[in-house]
């Protein structure tokens, strides 16, 4: 089955405490992209990658860190946890950027940083 | 000024009603364009992409108007099924930076 799968589904953690939250998608796409979902705001870019080794900034990459180094793993680090980056994220992936190469997305990680 | 702007909502509309949302964009350099539907607190999902010459998915009708930069979705014979938040999506040339719309919140009642 095509997918992108997100670990943790769910994770509550501590101010300062490294994390990384795992995506993998098995549809040999070339994009992917790193989104936080906080309520009024919508989906927000943090990341994205064209291809491996190639990521850029999306409109809110501070406190992220990503890597690409295989096409199927795109894995959202942060390094410094602080509260605000409390949200609900999302990982999602695509064959490129045409109207008719949509983003398929995971089903979301819940992060709560106290 | 948001780079893509949604009415919020909600709409609140009884079952079989025609409902339309617009969407507004700025950049210009925008290249595709989205509609997706969201569940509450689940992942997105897409809905239809949204072509020049305007594009029909059963109920669901997309327009794209580049002179004025806006999109629209209509919704005909609404179901209670349709309850949920649409998201409109512009994606950008050149590269994969993507601008996610708000959202609007539709909820369709018995």
């Amino acid at each position: 089955e095509a997918q992108v799968t997100q670990n943790p589904r769910y994770l509550i953690t501590v101010t300062g405490k490294k994390l990384t939250v795992t995506c993998s998608q098995n549809m040999n796409h070339e994009y992917m992209s790193w989104y936080r979902q906080d309520p009024g705001l919508g989906l927000r870019q943090i990341y994205y990658s064209m291809n491996v080794e190639v990521t850029d900034k999306g409109d809110v990459p501070e406190g992220y860190k990503v890597s690409r180094k295989e096409k199927r793993n795109f894995p959202l680090i942060l390094e410094s946890p602080s509260p605000n980056q409390t949200s609900l994220y999302f990982c999602a992936s695509s064959l490129g950027t045409g109207s008719d190469q949509p983003q398929h997305f995971g089903d979301g990680t819940r992060l709560s940083i106290l | 000024r948001k780079e893509v702007e949604q009415d919020p909502g909600p709409f609140n509309v009884p079952e079989g009603a025609t409902v339309a949302f617009n969407c507004t964009y700025s950049n210009s350099a925008s290249q595709s364009f989205f509609w997706y539907r969201q569940d509450c607190r689940k992942e997105p999902k897409l809905l239809m992409s949204v072509y020049s010459s305007g594009n029909e998915d059963g109920r669901f009708t997309a327009q794209l108007n580049r002179a004025s930069q806006y999109i629209s979705l209509l919704i005909r014979d609404s179901k209670l099924s349709d309850s949920a938040t649409y998201l409109c999506v512009v994606s950008y040339t050149g590269g994969f930076k993507t601008i996610f719309g708000a959202g609007t919140r539709l909820f369709v009642k018995a």
